[in-house]
Protein backbone atom coordinates (compact mmCIF):
# COMPACT_ATOMS: atom_id res chain seq x y z
CA UNK A 1 0.00 0.00 0.00
CA UNK A 2 1.19 3.56 -0.97
CA UNK A 3 2.08 5.57 2.09
CA UNK A 4 1.07 9.21 3.15
CA UNK A 5 3.07 12.21 4.79
CA UNK A 6 0.71 14.47 6.50
CA UNK A 7 2.26 17.65 8.88
CA UNK A 8 2.54 16.28 12.32
CA UNK A 9 0.41 19.30 13.33
CA UNK A 10 -1.67 22.54 12.30
CA UNK A 11 -3.51 25.41 14.23
CA UNK A 12 -6.89 26.83 12.55
CA UNK A 13 -8.79 29.77 14.05
CA UNK A 14 -12.35 29.01 15.00
CA UNK A 15 -14.72 29.82 11.64
CA UNK A 16 -11.88 29.62 9.29
CA UNK A 17 -11.52 27.22 6.50
CA UNK A 18 -8.67 24.21 7.42
CA UNK A 19 -6.51 22.99 4.87
CA UNK A 20 -4.98 19.48 5.54
CA UNK A 21 -2.20 18.09 2.98
CA UNK A 22 -1.49 14.89 2.53
CA UNK A 23 1.54 13.98 0.48
CA UNK A 24 0.98 10.43 -1.11
CA UNK A 25 3.49 10.05 -4.55
CA UNK A 26 3.65 5.88 -4.59
CA UNK A 27 -0.22 6.32 -4.71
CA UNK A 28 -1.53 3.39 -7.47
CA UNK A 29 -4.11 3.77 -10.03
CA UNK A 30 -6.91 2.05 -8.67
CA UNK A 31 -6.11 2.91 -4.71
CA UNK A 32 -8.65 5.61 -3.04
CA UNK A 33 -7.23 8.17 -0.87
CA UNK A 34 -9.56 8.12 2.13
CA UNK A 35 -9.56 10.27 5.39
CA UNK A 36 -10.37 9.60 8.85
CA UNK A 37 -10.38 11.37 12.12
CA UNK A 38 -9.79 10.80 15.40
CA UNK A 39 -11.14 13.11 18.52
CA UNK A 40 -9.50 12.46 21.57
CA UNK A 41 -10.30 8.99 23.65
CA UNK A 42 -12.84 8.37 20.87
CA UNK A 43 -13.15 5.83 18.27
CA UNK A 44 -11.83 7.33 14.37
CA UNK A 45 -14.20 8.76 12.21
CA UNK A 46 -14.54 8.69 8.43
CA UNK A 47 -14.61 11.64 6.92
CA UNK A 48 -14.23 11.45 2.74
CA UNK A 49 -12.84 9.41 0.40
CA UNK A 50 -12.21 9.90 -3.44
CA UNK A 51 -9.68 8.48 -6.28
CA UNK A 52 -9.41 11.05 -8.61
CA UNK A 53 -12.11 14.03 -8.71
CA UNK A 54 -12.57 15.99 -5.86
CA UNK A 55 -15.15 15.25 -3.61
CA UNK A 56 -17.71 16.82 -1.52
CA UNK A 57 -19.61 16.02 1.63
CA UNK A 58 -21.82 17.91 4.28
CA UNK A 59 -18.56 17.23 6.41
CA UNK A 60 -15.61 18.31 4.15
CA UNK A 61 -13.99 18.53 0.15
CA UNK A 62 -11.01 16.48 -0.88
CA UNK A 63 -9.18 18.35 -3.26
CA UNK A 64 -6.79 15.52 -5.26
CA UNK A 65 -4.22 16.80 -7.42
CA UNK A 66 -4.16 15.70 -11.07
CA UNK A 67 -1.54 13.52 -11.14
CA UNK A 68 -3.03 12.20 -7.76
CA UNK A 69 0.66 12.21 -5.68
CA UNK A 70 -0.84 14.66 -2.70
CA UNK A 71 -4.07 15.79 -1.22
CA UNK A 72 -5.92 18.43 0.84
CA UNK A 73 -8.81 18.12 2.95
CA UNK A 74 -11.01 20.77 3.18
CA UNK A 75 -13.12 21.73 6.51
CA UNK A 76 -15.08 25.01 5.21
CA UNK A 77 -15.62 26.32 8.96
CA UNK A 78 -13.61 24.92 11.42
CA UNK A 79 -15.21 24.44 14.61
CA UNK A 80 -14.04 23.85 17.99
CA UNK A 81 -15.35 19.99 17.83
CA UNK A 82 -12.82 19.63 14.84
CA UNK A 83 -10.18 20.02 16.76
CA UNK A 84 -8.76 16.38 16.09
CA UNK A 85 -5.96 14.10 14.47
CA UNK A 86 -6.78 13.42 10.85
CA UNK A 87 -5.30 10.49 8.98
CA UNK A 88 -5.12 10.22 5.30
CA UNK A 89 -4.80 6.65 4.21
CA UNK A 90 -4.48 5.49 0.62
CA UNK A 91 -5.94 2.06 -0.17
CA UNK A 92 -8.08 -0.54 -2.46
CA UNK A 93 -10.78 0.85 0.18
CA UNK A 94 -13.97 -1.12 0.95
CA UNK A 95 -15.39 -1.68 4.58
CA UNK A 96 -13.54 -5.17 4.88
CA UNK A 97 -10.12 -3.48 3.48
CA UNK A 98 -7.19 -3.19 6.13
CA UNK A 99 -6.85 0.81 7.03
CA UNK A 100 -3.37 1.29 8.17
CA UNK A 101 -2.85 4.37 9.98
CA UNK A 102 0.35 6.52 10.12
CA UNK A 103 0.83 9.45 12.65
CA UNK A 104 -2.16 12.03 11.63
CA UNK A 105 -1.69 15.47 12.02
CA UNK A 106 -3.36 17.13 14.99
CA UNK A 107 -5.34 19.96 13.61
CA UNK A 108 -5.80 22.23 16.80
CA UNK A 109 -9.28 24.71 16.44
CA UNK A 110 -8.24 28.07 18.27
CA UNK A 111 -11.44 30.27 19.74
CA UNK B 1 -23.84 5.70 9.16
CA UNK B 2 -23.41 2.21 10.57
CA UNK B 3 -23.54 2.46 14.83
CA UNK B 4 -21.02 0.18 16.66
CA UNK B 5 -21.33 -0.33 20.46
CA UNK B 6 -18.28 -1.56 22.76
CA UNK B 7 -18.80 -2.90 25.93
CA UNK B 8 -17.43 -1.64 29.07
CA UNK B 9 -16.11 1.92 27.99
CA UNK B 10 -13.71 1.28 30.22
CA UNK B 11 -12.43 -1.35 32.76
CA UNK B 12 -9.36 -1.86 35.41
CA UNK B 13 -8.26 -5.03 36.36
CA UNK B 14 -5.63 -6.58 38.73
CA UNK B 15 -2.41 -7.95 36.87
CA UNK B 16 -3.31 -11.53 35.65
CA UNK B 17 -6.78 -11.40 35.32
CA UNK B 18 -8.54 -11.61 32.11
CA UNK B 19 -10.75 -8.87 30.60
CA UNK B 20 -13.59 -9.61 27.85
CA UNK B 21 -14.82 -6.73 25.56
CA UNK B 22 -17.46 -6.91 23.41
CA UNK B 23 -17.81 -5.47 19.85
CA UNK B 24 -21.62 -5.49 18.70
CA UNK B 25 -22.69 -3.95 15.28
CA UNK B 26 -26.33 -2.79 15.69
CA UNK B 27 -27.28 -1.80 12.14
CA UNK B 28 -26.24 -4.13 10.01
CA UNK B 29 -24.37 -7.70 9.93
CA UNK B 30 -20.40 -7.52 10.34
CA UNK B 31 -18.53 -10.06 7.86
CA UNK B 32 -15.30 -9.38 8.87
CA UNK B 33 -14.27 -8.01 12.52
CA UNK B 34 -10.66 -5.55 12.99
CA UNK B 35 -9.39 -5.00 16.38
CA UNK B 36 -7.11 -2.12 16.70
CA UNK B 37 -5.03 -1.09 20.17
CA UNK B 38 -3.71 2.15 20.63
CA UNK B 39 -1.33 3.29 23.63
CA UNK B 40 -1.06 6.75 24.56
CA UNK B 41 -0.16 9.08 22.09
CA UNK B 42 0.66 6.94 19.50
CA UNK B 43 -1.12 5.93 16.54
CA UNK B 44 -3.82 3.13 16.31
CA UNK B 45 -2.18 -0.46 15.06
CA UNK B 46 -4.00 -3.32 13.52
CA UNK B 47 -3.92 -6.32 15.97
CA UNK B 48 -6.45 -8.94 14.21
CA UNK B 49 -8.44 -9.74 11.52
CA UNK B 50 -11.46 -11.88 11.91
CA UNK B 51 -14.21 -13.67 9.56
CA UNK B 52 -17.41 -14.63 10.82
CA UNK B 53 -17.00 -18.48 12.25
CA UNK B 54 -13.21 -18.62 11.03
CA UNK B 55 -10.37 -18.38 13.34
CA UNK B 56 -8.70 -14.95 13.15
CA UNK B 57 -5.56 -13.53 11.67
CA UNK B 58 -3.10 -11.88 13.81
CA UNK B 59 -1.02 -9.07 12.98
CA UNK B 60 3.30 -9.69 13.52
CA UNK B 61 4.05 -9.27 17.06
CA UNK B 62 0.52 -9.63 18.46
CA UNK B 63 0.39 -12.87 20.59
CA UNK B 64 -2.78 -15.12 19.60
CA UNK B 65 -2.91 -16.98 22.78
CA UNK B 66 -2.89 -13.74 24.93
CA UNK B 67 -5.83 -12.13 22.74
CA UNK B 68 -8.43 -14.75 22.08
CA UNK B 69 -11.15 -13.69 19.03
CA UNK B 70 -14.13 -14.42 19.09
CA UNK B 71 -16.28 -13.87 16.19
CA UNK B 72 -19.48 -16.44 16.31
CA UNK B 73 -21.98 -14.22 14.95
CA UNK B 74 -22.78 -11.35 12.04
CA UNK B 75 -23.19 -8.69 15.74
CA UNK B 76 -20.95 -9.57 17.84
CA UNK B 77 -17.32 -10.10 18.25
CA UNK B 78 -15.74 -10.36 21.90
CA UNK B 79 -11.60 -9.66 22.44
CA UNK B 80 -10.19 -11.18 25.71
CA UNK B 81 -7.33 -10.17 26.93
CA UNK B 82 -6.24 -12.92 28.85
CA UNK B 83 -3.68 -12.79 31.71
CA UNK B 84 -3.49 -9.40 31.64
CA UNK B 85 -0.38 -7.00 32.60
CA UNK B 86 0.20 -3.59 32.83
CA UNK B 87 2.00 -3.02 29.58
CA UNK B 88 -1.33 -4.60 27.81
CA UNK B 89 -2.91 -1.35 29.05
CA UNK B 90 -4.30 0.64 26.11
CA UNK B 91 -7.12 1.60 24.20
CA UNK B 92 -9.12 -1.30 22.22
CA UNK B 93 -11.05 -0.36 19.03
CA UNK B 94 -12.90 -2.72 17.00
CA UNK B 95 -14.36 -2.17 13.27
CA UNK B 96 -16.71 -4.36 12.17
CA UNK B 97 -16.40 -4.67 8.32
CA UNK B 98 -19.69 -4.64 5.83
CA UNK B 99 -18.21 -5.96 2.93
CA UNK B 100 -19.92 -4.27 -0.12
CA UNK B 101 -22.38 -2.88 1.91
CA UNK B 102 -20.38 0.31 2.88
CA UNK B 103 -17.60 1.94 1.30
CA UNK B 104 -16.23 3.22 4.54
CA UNK B 105 -15.02 1.96 7.44
CA UNK B 106 -17.00 2.45 10.62
CA UNK B 107 -15.18 2.19 14.12
CA UNK B 108 -16.56 1.43 18.00
CA UNK B 109 -16.03 4.13 20.53
CA UNK B 110 -13.31 2.28 22.36
CA UNK B 111 -12.28 0.37 25.34
CA UNK B 112 -10.09 1.66 27.68
CA UNK B 113 -8.16 -1.27 29.80
CA UNK B 114 -6.02 -0.48 32.79
CA UNK B 115 -3.98 -3.15 34.56
CA UNK B 116 -2.63 -2.60 38.33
Amino acid sequence: DAKTTQPTSMDCAEGRAANLPCNHSTISGNEYVYWYRQIHSQGPQYIIHGLKNNETNEMASLIITEDRKSSTLILPHATLRDTAVYYCIVGSGGSNYKLTFGKGTLLTVNP
Amino acid sequence: GAVVSQHPSWVICKSGTSVKIECRSLDFQATTMFWYRQFPKQSLMLMATSNEGSKATYEQGVEKDKFLINHASLTLSTLTVTSAHPEDSSFYICSPGAGDYYNEQFFGPGTRLTVL
